[in-house]
């Protein structure tokens, strides 16, 4: 079945140091990706999605592109803030009618003054 | 516009008792989705509702159920819980075909003892 492989934190950062998240992902068809954030005692929001091969998804600084060749679809930024912490999770859905989301373990993210 | 609510936000129930949790998407969104987070498994699908049919289910015992009303909401059911039942519980929304984007609520915690 599908699957997203996520690195796992705790990841703690600097402010203004760069962030990469790695996540990778198995499945058959043409999947789309996303990246949700969940900040503590909250639900989940969607940071960025991408929907074919190639795309880019942006919002807040936070970027990540939809690599085929190597099914990846890695979370960067390039200078994290402290309201930035929270965990992160790659997630996709398989298409072709469905639309269940496969969800990475998630990764905190712990940015200090 | 009002986002994804989810009542009540905190429940405590005992081993063997039921318990009912309800979900009210976005406006104009008709599938609903619900999910269990828990620390050791993450986030796992349960269910999918669209114009209220179960078009898609995860793999849980069938304790779990759920519905889906004309208005769009939703609830969801557990019979019988178990201690290993206590997690968020968090319902997502979505207009379904549009590039598989969900918005999540809050979450229910719920609490077997």
């Amino acid at each position: 079945g599908d699957s997203v492989t996520q690195m796992e934190g705790p990841v703690t950062l600097s402010e203004e140091a760069f962030l990469t998240i790695n996540c990778t992902y198995t499945a058959t068809g043409y999947p789309s990706l996303f990246w949700y954030v969940q900040y503590p005692g909250e639900g989940l929001q969607l940071l960025l999605k991408a929907t074919k091969a190639d795309d880019k998804g942006s919002n807040k600084g936070f970027e990540a592109t939809y690599r085929k060749e190597t099914t990846s679809f890695h979370l960067e930024k390039g200078s994290v803030q402290v309201s930035d912490s929270a965990v992160y999770f790659c997630a996709l859905t398989p298409g072709a009618g469905s639309y269940q989301l496969t969800f990475g373990k998630g990764t905190k993210l712990s940015v200090i003054p | 516009k009002a986002g994804v609510t989810q009542t009540p936000r905190y429940l405590i129930k005992t081993r063997g008792q039921q318990v009912t949790l309800s979900c009210s998407p976005i406006s104009g969104h008709r599938s609903v989705s619900w999910y269990q987070q828990t620390p050791g498994q993450g986030l796992q699908f349960l269910f999918e509702y669209f114009s209220e049919t179960q078009r898609n289910k995860g793999n849980f015992p069938g304790r779990f159920s759920g519905r889906q009303f004309s208005n769009s909401r939703s609830e969801m059911n557990v019979s019988t819980l178990e201690l290993g039942d206590s997690a968020l519980y968090l319902c997502a929304s979505s207009i379904r075909g549009q590039g598989g984007e969900q918005y999540f609520g809050p979450g229910t915690r719920l609490t077997v003892t």
